[in-house]
């Protein structure tokens, strides 16, 4: 049975600073996505990754993927308040039934 | 185009009663996924249908849960007489299908509130 784990749980961040979150699951899971939830709101894919060594970027947020290591991390640069979001990373089992990690409250303050 | 759909946005119920959740998915999309999130235990699979297959049960909490997916389209949740524990947002998404390519597209979801 596939198991994700995030961490941190909540991430207290100053603007224009780096940080990272950790995805870690436990056994081979066809893909591994990144969503970020806004209070209130549905899920917004941020990226996909496929395969080993896959890296995705899109403005400030980057998203790499370590099979071997069975790790992914969201990499943030930079960091600005519009970023202060819930996110989720999700590994998949068959079907495509994804299984979700506890996900990273962001804070980004001034 | 249209994106997932769901209704009620917002459902209050009291304990016991039965409460009908409804999913449109994109149209054209075959596969199509419940989700739960509650605080107490994340965001969880519940069930998911793939065109005419039997579908994938295995993350219904208990037989007082079911859904069925009309004609290919539509689907609705069923919860029967609930129970505060039941208490959560219900998330539907849908993809094209469920191969490793096939993005999954969520709606807006139903918050359930159980008094």
């Amino acid at each position: 049975e596939l198991k994700v784990e995030q961490n941190p749980l909540f991430l207290s961040m100053q603007e224009g600073k780096n940080y990272t979150i950790y995805c870690n699951y436990s056994t081979t899971s066809d893909r591994l996505y990144w969503y970020r939830q806004d209070p209130g709101k549905s899920l917004e894919s941020l990226f996909v990754l496929l395969s080993n060594g896959a890296v995705k970027q899109e403005g400030r947020l980057m998203a790499s993927l370590d099979t071997k290591a069975r790790l992914s991390t969201l990499h943030i640069t930079a960091a600005v308040h519009d970023l202060s979001a819930t996110y989720f990373c999700a590994g998949t089992a068959a079907g495509n039934k994804l299984t979700f990690g506890g996900g990273t409250r962001v804070l980004v303050k001034p | 185009g249209a994106g997932v759909s769901q209704s009620p946005s917002n459902k209050v119920t009291e304990k016991g009663k039965d409460v009908e959740l409804r999913c449109d998915p994109i149209s054209g999309h075959t596969a199509l996924y419940w989700y739960r999130q509650s605080l107490g235990q994340g965001l969880e699979f519940l069930i998911y249908f793939q065109g005419n297959s039997a579908p994938d049960k295995s993350g219904l909490p208990s037989d007082r849960f079911s859904a069925e997916r009309t004609g290919g389209s539509v689907s609705t949740l069923t919860i029967q007489r609930t129970q505060q524990e039941d208490s959560a947002v219900y998330l539907c998404a849908s993809s094209v299908g469920t191969s490793a390519y096939n993005e999954q597209f969520f709606g807006p979801g139903t918050r359930l509130t159980v008094l």
